[in-house]
């Protein structure tokens, strides 16, 4: 498809187990974000990824929290013994290169994994 | 932290209304830019507007309209003669010069009723 494409849609896990949350940006787009969508917090960023460079991890929660990026295109993350505030919708993102003073990017978001963590 | 502020939670209206939902933002930034998505409730957060802070044109699309006063850092979105395909959460969100990280407001639910 054109868009973001995330899997699962809808994730049920016991605490305590780890999951894996996929993300396939839009083709051509190097920058790829993760969002975490809660009741509690809104909108908090979590990751962010832009060719080769190293990841901007600084928003990521805890250290059982990881993601990687293979090839420049496919996205992980990573929620190692969850935990049930981990419970939240996770939304991956992508834009084109971002690049200084060029008027930005516009960043375009996927339909987001539903992650209930019981 | 640089925030964003939506202080209207909720808003219903009647179709066929106008309605406005308001957003004021801080920042330390010389060059900035300023989005509103759009969150039906299949939970896909839908782009509907990137302005950058230095244009402060107001722009208006179809039903949409946005006006962004600088002087008062607020960035408010208009729609006119809504509908009930409208009914969404509406966020906005600021980045910063390299547009790198998208900080967001906590969201307006807009209730268009028929």
């Amino acid at each position: 498809g054109a868009g973001v494409s995330q899997s699962p849609s809808n994730k049920v896990t016991e605490k305590g187990k780890d999951v894996e949350l996929r993300c396939d940006p839009i083709s051509g787009h190097t920058a790829l974000y993760w969002y975490r969508q809660s009741l509690g917090q809104g909108l908090e960023f979590l990751i962010y990824f832009q060719g080769n460079s190293a990841p901007d991890k600084s928003g990521l929660p805890s250290d059982r929290f990881s993601a990687e990026r293979t090839g420049g295109s496919v996205s992980t993350l990573t929620i190692q013994r969850t935990q049930q505030e981990d419970s939240a919708v996770y939304l991956c993102a992508s834009s084109l290169l971002i690049m200084e003073g060029t008027g930005g990017n516009t960043i375009y978001f996927g339909e987001g994994s539903w992650l209930t963590v019981v | 932290a640089q925030k964003v502020t939506q202080a209207q939670t909720e808003i219903s209206v009647v179709e066929k209304e106008d309605v406005t939902l308001d957003c004021v933002y801080e920042t330390r930034d010389t060059t900035y830019y300023l989005f509103w998505y759009k969150q039906p409730p299949s939970g896909e957060l839908v782009f509907l507007i990137r302005r950058n802070s230095f244009d402060e044109q107001n722009e208006i699309s179809g039903r949409y309209s946005w006006n962004f006063q600088k002087s008062t850092s607020s960035f408010n979105f208009t729609i006119t003669a809504s509908q009930v395909v409208d009914s969404a959460v509406y966020f906005c969100a600021k980045a910063s010069g390299s547009a790198r990280q998208l900080t967001f407001g906590s969201g307006t639910q807009l209730t268009v009723l028929p």
